[in-house]
């Protein structure tokens, strides 16, 4: 059956600090590996990873995929407290599936 | 903001009885998906449709069903409520296929009584 684990479950930060939370899995016909944020409401869209050992980035925020290890990490480094949030992992898988993780909780304290 | 609209924002009803959800994904997404959220679970994936045609089921119980119109807005209909069906109700959509993310509307919460 077809999953992701995301660890760790939950993580208290101060400011300033880097933080990686991991995403591993096990699916049949993988196709790609997603992050979202979810703050209050709806997850928003942070990366696509497709391709193994390519690192993606936007701004304080980086992720990379080991196809053959089947895992991801998502790096935050100089965290702020606007990045408090649950960090979701998703992976698809043939034409129609997203089958998302149960997130990380994130608490970055000032 | 997504470009996905979902309404209500909240639903507060009694067991027993019948809701619908309606969604309109962002313009020019074919594919619509919902999702199930509830208390510190994940994204729990119910169905997709894709331009109209049902494609995917997940763990969508039989009392809920759901449709794509031909403008491409969907709708959740749940019925014979439980309480155990409060939950975020979450619609996504994408372009098509799994070649692009899944963008999210801000969710209907529903609370049953």
């Amino acid at each position: 059956e077809d999953k992701v684990v995301q660890s760790p479950l939950s993580l208290v930060v101060h400011e300033g600090d880097t933080v990686t939370l991991n995403c591993s899995y096990e699916v049949t016909n993988f196709r790609s590996l997603l992050w979202y944020k979810q703050e209050k409401k709806a997850p928003t869209f942070l990366f696509m990873l497709t391709s193994s050992g390519i690192e993606k980035k936007s701004g304080r925020l980086s992720s990379i995929l080991d196809k053959k290890e089947l895992f991801s990490i998502l790096n935050i480094t100089a965290t702020q407290t606007g990045d408090s949030a649950v960090y979701l992992c998703a992976f698809t898988s043939g034409t129609y599936k997203y089958i998302f993780g149960t997130g990380t909780r994130l608490k970055v304290l000032a | 903001d997504s470009g996905v609209t979902q309404t209500p924002k909240h639903l507060i009803t009694a067991t027993g009885q019948r809701v619908t959800l309606r969604c309109s994904p962002r313009s020019g997404d074919l594919s619509v998906y919902w999702y199930q959220q509830s208390l510190d679970q994940g994204l729990q994936f119910l169905i997709q449709y894709y331009n109209g045609e049902e494609r995917a089921k997940g763990n969508i119980l039989e009392r809920f069903s759901a449709q794509q119109f031909p403008d491409l807005h969907s709708e959740l209909n749940l019925s014979s409520l439980e309480l155990g069906d409060s939950a975020l109700y979450f619609c996504a959509s994408s372009v098509w296929g799994t070649n692009s993310p899944l963008h999210f509307g801000n969710g209907t919460r529903l609370t049953v009584t």
